[in-house]
């Protein structure tokens, strides 16, 4: 069965700190994307992954830095947390290519920012 | 630019009774487009999708969705809805350009309480 799985599902963090979200999927994924989801503003893409060492700015990058050194691992970074960064952070995969629009998602990590 | 609408915020049906989730899109071309459903404390799931030919398809969970041109909507139904229904329901499109047709922007959401 197909799994995409972040590492922590809740986080509270004060503001300033450096916080590392982190993404594994199991099923050689080319592409990685970390999503932000907040009421009444549904999805919005942060960053996007096609490759190893290869990322790409989503809709609203800023505060944001991504790392991925590995196929399957894509970390989400925030340099230093603002309370405007609480949000349910979403993690997903799929394979490249037309037709491979398919995403799994992970369960999400709610963070705090206080 | 490539936008999502989906004008409900939150729908309440009885069960057994027919479902309709309206979506909007906004796109030059052909769109490549998704219904997505999350249960709490999930994830997203596919619950299908539509990227040319035939305009009414078939999804998961008995779930269905007809692309009409003409009017830029892509439309969820459901005959009869179940309590296991009861979930946040996102209309997404796909960007459609180079490869990135999966760097999806996603609407707002519409969240489905089912009553007895």
């Amino acid at each position: 069965d197909v799994k995409v799985t972040q590492s922590s599902r809740y986080l509270v963090k004060r503001t300033g700190e450096k916080v590392f979200l982190e993404c594994v999927q199991d099923m050689d994924h080319e592409n990685m994307f970390w999503y932000r989801q907040d009421p009444g503003l549904g999805l919005r893409l942060i960053y996007f992954s096609y490759d190893v060492k290869m990322k790409e700015k989503g809709d609203i990058p800023e505060g944001y830095s991504v790392s991925r050194e590995k196929k399957e691992r894509f970390s989400l970074i925030l340099e230093s947390a603002s309370t405007n960064q609480t949000s349910m952070y979403l993690c997903a995969s799929s394979y490249a290519g037309r037709g491979n629009e398919k995403l799994f998602f992970g369960s999400g990590t709610q963070l705090s920012v206080l | 630019a490539q936008s999502v609408t989906q004008p409900d915020i939150h729908i309440t049906v009885s069960e057994g009774a027919s479902l309709e989730l309206r979506c909007n899109y906004s796109y030059g071309a052909t769109p490549y487009l998704f219904w997505y459903v999350q249960s709490p404390g999930q994830g997203l799931q596919l619950l299908l999708k539509y990227f040319s030919g035939d305009t009414l398809v078939q999804g998961i969970k008995g779930f269905e969705a007809e692309f009409k041109r003409s009017q830029s909507s892509f439309n969820l139904r459901k005959p009869s809805v179940h309590w296991s229904d009861a979930a946040e329901y996102f209309c997404a499109v796909g960007r459609g350009y180079g490869g990135a047709t999966n760097k999806l922007i996603f609407g707002t959401g519409t969240l489905l309480a089912v009553q007895p």
